[in-house]
């Protein structure tokens, strides 16, 4: 099947700060991407859909202006936690999905710890 | 709004024992179903999925049937091995696109 990888695999920051994470395609061209949030124990939660080249869908009680999505190439989607807080640690997971893939591809997650 | 429920983990089993994880859902429309399976360390896998009522969705040994009237789609394996081990997710999906999942079933083999 189709490869997604996430960088970093995990990242510890400090209150205040943004953290940045990766999401790329490496075989396939990746229209749409999504953005999943999972806590222990938990399901995934689904944080945003991307389309390439156009601004994020967020799903309802999720601030967009804390967890800012770009999808700016067909390889290539980020996350910003900005001012990430300790109740934003979490493990954050991506997916893509293409023109010529007929099912979601997930990649391995990457864990976010803000003290 | 549209959920899915799977059974609570960790579920223990010996190699060779019977699987079965427990999914059940609720959807305003006739979502597809699907099984995906994480491995540690590794991203998310689909593993089968069906679209319709009374659909067998199978792979790798494992299978669901998409049962309308009990809205379940429970997974089953007829003998699991230690490589089995792994956290089984159960999805739905309305419009293709959008999946809600359920909290995950962690599995353990032993040998």
């Amino acid at each position: 099947g189709a490869v997604v990888s996430q960088h970093p695999s995990w990242v510890i920051c400090k209150s205040g700060t943004s953290v940045k994470i990766e999401c790329r395609s490496l075989d396939f061209q990746a229209t749409t991407m999504f953005w999943y949030r999972q806590f222990p124990k938990q399901s995934l939660m689904l944080m945003a859909t991307s389309n390439e080249g156009s601004k994020a869908t967020y799903e309802q009680g999720v601030e967009k202006d804390k967890f800012l999505i770009n999808h700016a190439s067909l390889t290539l989607s980020t996350l910003t936690v900005t001012s990430a807080h300790p109740e934003d640690s979490s493990f954050y997971i991506c997916s893509a999905s293409g023109r010529r893939v007929n099912e979601q591809f997930f990649g391995p997650g990457t864990r976010l710890t803000v003290l | 709004g549209d959920s899915v429920t799977q059974m609570e983990g960790p579920v223990t089993l010996s190699e060779e024992a019977f699987l079965t994880i427990n999914c059940t859902y609720t959807a305003t429309g006739y979502p597809s179903l699907f099984w995906y399976v994480q491995y540690p360390g590794e991203g998310l896998q689909l593993l089968l999925k069906a679209t319709k009522a009374d659909d067998k969705g199978s792979n790798k040994g494992f299978e669901a049937t998409y049962r309308k009237e009990t809205t379940s789609f429970h997974l089953e394996k007829g003998s699991v091995q230690v490589s089995d081990s792994a956290v089984y997710f159960c999805a739905l999906s309305l419009d293709g696109n959008k999946l809600v999942f359920g909290a995950g079933t962690i599995l353990r083999v032993k040998s």
